[in-house]
């Protein structure tokens, strides 16, 4: 059973325009919020973080929105680049289970020049 | 950049030898994760660490033992590899403001045949 669930496995977007990956949860015991960016043979990068206390978080051209009744959160990417090309992971933690992180299958986003 | 390095980053065995991966940290963090990556599906956790001497298991520990006899070391060991165990590999360290961000090494690839 999924807990935490991205439903799009590619994304395609037009350099310059916005980005925005989707992300569901089941669990709304999740203390935090993560998103991951991975190249091929790469560790992921961490790229922004939300509180399940605040419902927006903004970091350069990164923002993640959180909506907790609808158990859905989202990142959004503007202006998109092409260096933004690479697999995006959301994940989430709740703090009682010694900080595991709870992964979703990742989305591929491909920036179009 | 964690100071986190894997080895080897690359490996090939055989069915039922034992292969042992090392993760390193130089920064003296507490807490280090094993986790596994396979398509279509996010990062899974194999086995933590919260301490020397204190490791406890993840959501996919059959198979895999671990040991952490130093801060900066924590080994993952497939006693008796079966082919299901080919996968990618990634460790990593618990930090950030509030120690909810993970950050990975560069992770690595075992085939076993």
């Amino acid at each position: 059973d999924q807990q935490v669930k991205q439903n799009s496995p590619s994304l395609s977007v037009q350099e310059g325009r916005i980005s925005i990956l989707n992300c569901d949860y089941t669990n709304s015991m999740f203390d935090y919020f993560l998103w991951y960016k991975k190249y091929p043979a790469e560790g992921p990068t961490f790229l922004i973080s939300i509180s399940s206390i605040k419902d927006k978080n903004e970091d350069g051209r990164f923002t993640v929105f959180l909506n907790k009744s609808a158990k859905h959160l989202s990142l959004h990417i503007v202006p998109s680049q092409p260096g933004d090309s690479a697999v995006y992971f959301c994940a989430a933690i709740y703090s009682v289970s010694n900080y595991q992180l709870i992964w979703g299958a990742g989305t591929k986003l491909i920036i179009k020049p | 950049d964690a100071g986190i390095t894997q080895s080897p980053r690359h490996k090939v065995t055989e069915t039922g030898t034992p292969v042992t991966l090392r993760c390193h940290q130089t920064e003296n963090h507490r807490y280090m994760y094993w986790y596994r990556q396979d398509p279509g599906h996010g990062l899974r956790l194999i086995h933590y660490s919260y301490g020397v001497k204190d490791t406890d298991k993840g959501e996919v520990s059959d198979g895999y033992s671990v040991s952490r006899s130093k801060t900066e070391d924590f080994l993952l060991t497939l006693e008796s590899a079966t082919s299901s165990q080919t996968s990618v590999y990634f460790c990593a360290i618990r930090a950030g403001q509030t120690g909810e961000t993970q950050y990975f090494g560069p992770g690595t690839r075992l085939l076993v045949l």
